[in-house]
């Protein structure tokens, strides 16, 4: 099994409202990964999580809170956004936090508009 | 810094036409590593390709084909004989051994449409 699951696949939501993004992979990866793409541009990393601590976060705004509750398991949770953080977001995993050595797999994405 | 560029922002061929992806990267790392996905409109990310600096090595999957080339910082990307279901975003990428807080950075990425 080498997939990567997200949901919900779409998502709209108001600039007050909250709700979570969810992401799973049963590969026994120990580094998952958020990633933010707007339309016609690169993904560009929001957080890395190793071994369910968090080791990266890229200077992302506190309305984007992430966790990771076990091993198989991430999640985003989204509070009061801006229209701008409409995008695609897309999580990953690898096998460790070694991007030099382990490729990333990646899920299909929540494509999310907030209005 | 690390940087990578990918000059073409579109291509169009025709099925069964052979097609090339460039990719020019920048580093100051001996060591690095450079990658190539694939995302097709349902929008996930598949991996194709992860190449070391020191494998300089051309490679071949079926169609596919890659060209690394250090003297020139570049990490092409070929397909042969393309199909429709090639048409997608292709990204390549870039990651430093001592990356620090950017693990792997992607370049703006080539669209192919391939008509048939």
């Amino acid at each position: 099994d080498t997939e990567v699951t997200q949901t919900p696949k779409h998502l709209v939501m108001g600039m007050t409202n909250k709700k979570s993004l969810k992401c799973e992979q049963h590969m026994g990866h120990r580094a998952m990964y958020w990633y933010k793409q707007k339309a016609k541009k690169p993904p560009e990393l929001m957080f890395v999580y190793s071994y369910e601590k968090l080791s990266i976060n890229e200077s992302v705004p506190s309305r984007f809170s992430p966790e990771c509750p076990n091993s198989s398991l991430l999640n985003l949770h989204l509070h009061a956004l801006q229209p701008e953080d409409s995008a695609l977001y897309l999580c990953a995993s690898s096998q460790e936090w070694d991007p030099s050595s382990y490729e990333q797999y990646f899920g299909p994405g929540t494509r999310l508009t907030v209005t | 810094a690390q940087k990578v560029t990918q000059a073409q922002t579109e291509i169009s061929v025709v099925e069964k036409e052979d097609v090339t992806l460039d990719c020019v990267y920048e580093t100051r790392d001996t060591t690095y590593y450079l990658f190539w996905y694939k995302q097709p409109p349902s929008g996930e990310l598949v991996f194709l390709i992860r190449r070391n600096s020191f494998d300089e090595q051309n490679e071949i999957s079926g169609r596919y084909s890659w060209n690394f080339q250090k003297s020139t910082s570049s990490f092409n990307f070929t397909i042969t004989a393309s199909q429709v279901v090639d048409s997608a975003v292709y990204f390549c990428a870039l990651s430093e051994e001592t990356a620090g807080n950017t693990p792997l950075v992607f370049g703006k990425g080539t669209r192919l449409s391939v008509i048939a």
